[in-house]
């Protein structure tokens, strides 16, 4: 079965200082990765997202995200906190058969301190 | 252009009650998504519409649970006898379809908060 995990329930940095959220994830056959990016009271945006094109994907407002095979990982980061950053983050992993089901992990909350 | 509305954006209930949320996707989206979200946890996958036939409803808790999209556009999501556990926050994505394959970007509405007295 699939399956994806976030590490982190909730994750603190200070403004201007490294973002990494992690994500791994758990697939029988090669995955379609998303994350999504929910701020509060909006609905889920589309961060970025892995169509095995590139193994280094960059996605909106600074992000960047890279799939690591032999590590089932996708870890997104930002080189640079923002205020504005701080949301929940959701790592998702759709198949590339059998249908569209998409699964989510738990969720991190960033929060950025000034 | 207009993105995924929800209504109602808030629904309170008592238990055992039968209740409707809608969801109206981006004009021209032929595949539509049911997820379910409780607190502290990420959305959860219930059906997938592709036009007016769910191409998968592998989510779907039980019998309970029901969704319609007769029309290819507007689809109804239903919950009959509901139970304290259904309180969550229903949310309604649409994307392409199948011109976009899996890899299709979804669009999510606002969400339906149900709460089940």
């Amino acid at each position: 079965a699939q399956s994806v995990t976030q590490l982190g329930s909730h994750v603190s940095v200070s403004e201007g200082a490294l973002v990494l959220l992690r994500c791994n994830y758990s697939s029988s056959v090669p995955p379609y990765l998303f994350w999504y990016v929910q701020y509060p009271n909006q609905g889920l945006q589309l961060l970025l997202k892995y169509t095995s094109a590139a193994t280094l994907v960059k996605g909106i407002n600074g992000f960047e995200a890279e799939f690591k095979k032999s590590e089932t990982s996708f870890h997104l980061t930002k080189p640079s906190a923002h205020m504005s950053d701080a949301a929940e983050y959701f790592c998702a992993v759709t198949l590339g058969t059998g249908g569209f089901k998409t699964i989510f992990g738990a969720g991190t909350r960033l929060f950025v301190k000034a | 252009g207009a993105g995924v509305s929800q209504t109602p954006s808030n629904k309170v209930t008592e238990k055992g009650k039968y209740v409707e949320l809608r969801c109206d996707p981006i004009s021209g989206h032929t595949a539509l998504y049911w997820y379910r979200q409780s607190l502290g946890q990420g959305p959860e996958f219930l059906i997938y519409f592709q036009g007016t036939g769910a191409a998968d409803d592998s989510g779907l808790p039980n019998d309970r649970f029901f969704a319609v999209r007769p029309e290819g556009s507007v689809s109804t999501l239903k919950i009959q006898r509901t139970e304290r556990g259904d309180s969550a926050v229903y949310l309604c994505a649409s994307s392409l379809g199948l011109a976009g394959g899996p890899i299709d970007t979804q669009y999510f509405g606002p969400g339906t908060r149900l709460t089940v007295l």
